[in-house]
């Protein structure tokens, strides 16, 4: 692989299940990036990492998990779906944390 | 009021016009992001910059740091060129890689 991909790349689930995104890089970033992207409200951050062992929270962290144990995968978990999660996940990554971002290619979620 | 606006919100231009996108934020920053979302949804990072300005091939970025302000130039317009840009700010002293996004230029580009 090149670059950043995400899986799946779309999804439909049930409230109340559990859910995790992946996403893994091989350009031996050291930060990553999740965010939500919705109609009217553009971009928001739901968590980064700076480094591979370490996690922040961003702008609408709930509801969701994740954790970084190595430099390349950073998954995201909803531990329990709700409808207001429905949205287009974008996981991004750069070389360090103010650098540019290379965004994955999306995963579009609904939650019925 | 949002930390970043964009103006206009939806831009139609007939091939070949010189196109300008702004963008106007509210904190201080320590750089500066111009993106673009294709149709299809990826999202593809053009420019980072804090002071100055930048070219790639037809697409011009500048920006003003006292004015907190910043404009996206396309020269010679083409088709392909359609696309959502996004002006995204790194709010200085905020968490690291922390954007803050605008709305999103819509552009449309005729033949």
């Amino acid at each position: 692989i090149a670059g950043i991909t995400q899986a799946p790349t779309s999804q439909i689930l049930a409230a109340g299940r559990r859910m995790t995104l992946r996403c893994t890089q091989d350009m031996r970033h050291n930060a990553m990036y999740w965010y939500r992207q919705d109609l009217g409200l553009g971009l928001r951050l739901i968590h980064y990492s700076n480094t591979a062992g370490t996690t922040g929270k961003g702008e609408v962290p709930d509801g969701y998990s994740v954790s970084r144990a190595n430099t390349d995968d950073f998954p995201l978990t909803l531990a329990s779906a709700v409808p207001s999660q429905t949205s287009v996940y974008f996981c991004a990554s750069s070389d360090r944390g103010w650098g540019e971002q290379f965004f994955g290619p999306g995963t579009r979620l609904t939650v019925l | 009021k949002n930390e970043v606006e964009q103006s206009p919100q939806n831009l139609t231009a007939q091939e070949g016009e010189f196109i300008t996108i702004n963008c106007s934020y509210s904190v201080g920053i320590s750089a500066l992001h111009w993106l673009q979302q294709h149709p299809g949804g990826g999202i593809v990072s053009l420019f980072m910059l804090s002071s100055g300005k930048k070219k790639h091939g037809r697409l011009i970025a500048t920006i003003n740091i006292q004015e907190k302000h910043s404009s996206l130039h396309i020269t010679a317009s083409h088709p392909r060129d359609s696309a959502v840009y996004i002006c995204a700010v790194e709010n200085y002293g905020g968490s690291q890689g922390n954007l803050i996004f605008g709305k999103g230029t819509k552009l449309s580009v005729k033949p």
